[in-house]
């Protein structure tokens, strides 16, 4: 199984700034997402991370929101960008090789001000 | 687009047996997951089942998937104290791009 190590864990961030948050994996992979699960809520699908490509992002989310970076096979970032009260979730990163199992790093809970 | 459906809330007493539903409409799909999250936890793999299985049993879970009418469920026997999270079911959809989608997911309350 792959160890994804997602930081920061958690923050407390003011409105209007942003924050990138990192996914590194312990081994590369072709498939690199990021969900975002708002309080009592269930996970939603941001974006998948491509390596060398733009993210491919879901319906209601932008990348002027939600830029993204995927430098490599083991590496990703998220950033949520202009904070409001409402970006308050966690979000993970989850990896997966094609027809295989699918991973999730430990989540960064962010709290906006 | 594709759904993902289950129940909110599941209570049982300690050493029953536990079963917990989830229902989805993409035909394609390729695998099912079952997820547990503890509170402030991140998301932790249980098991997973191949869309051409019926069953899949790992020491006290079973899943069991019909796929005709895209139903699957998780059982776990012998119900303990520290099996109380939220469950979430998963499906993975077919083809290049191999979207998951996730279930509104289960709390499950072990009374002792």
């Amino acid at each position: 199984s792959a160890v994804i190590s997602q930081k920061p864990s958690r923050d407390i961030c003011q409105r209007g700034t942003s924050l990138t948050i990192q996914c590194q994996v312990d081994s590369q992979v072709t498939m690199m997402f990021w969900y975002r699960q708002q309080p009592g809520q269930s996970l939603t699908l941001i974006a998948t991370a491509n390596q060398g490509s733009e993210a491919t992002y879901e319906s209601g989310f932008v990348i002027d929101k939600f830029p993204i970076s995927r430098p490599n096979l083991t590496f990703s970032t998220l950033t949520v960008s202009n904070l409001s009260p409402e970006d308050s979730s966690i979000y993970l990163c989850s990896v997966a090789n094609p027809n295989e199992k699918l991973f999730f790093g430990s989540g960064t809970q962010l709290s906006v001000l | 687009g594709e759904d993902v459906e289950q129940s909110l809330f599941l209570s049982v007493r300690e050493g029953d047996s536990s079963v917990i539903n989830c229902t989805y409409t993409d035909s394609s799909s390729t695998y099912l997951y079952w997820y547990k999250q503890e509170p402030g936890a991140g998301l932790q793999l249980l098991t997973y089942i191949f869309s051409n299985m019926d069953m899949k049993q790992d020491q006290r879970l079973t899943v069991l998937l019909n796929k005709k009418d895209k139903h699957l469920s998780l059982r776990i026997a012998d119900t303990q104290t520290g099996d109380s999270a939220i469950y979430f079911c998963a499906e993975r959809s077919g083809g290049g791009y191999q979207k998951v989608t996730f279930g509104t997911g289960t709390k499950l309350q072990v009374i002792p």
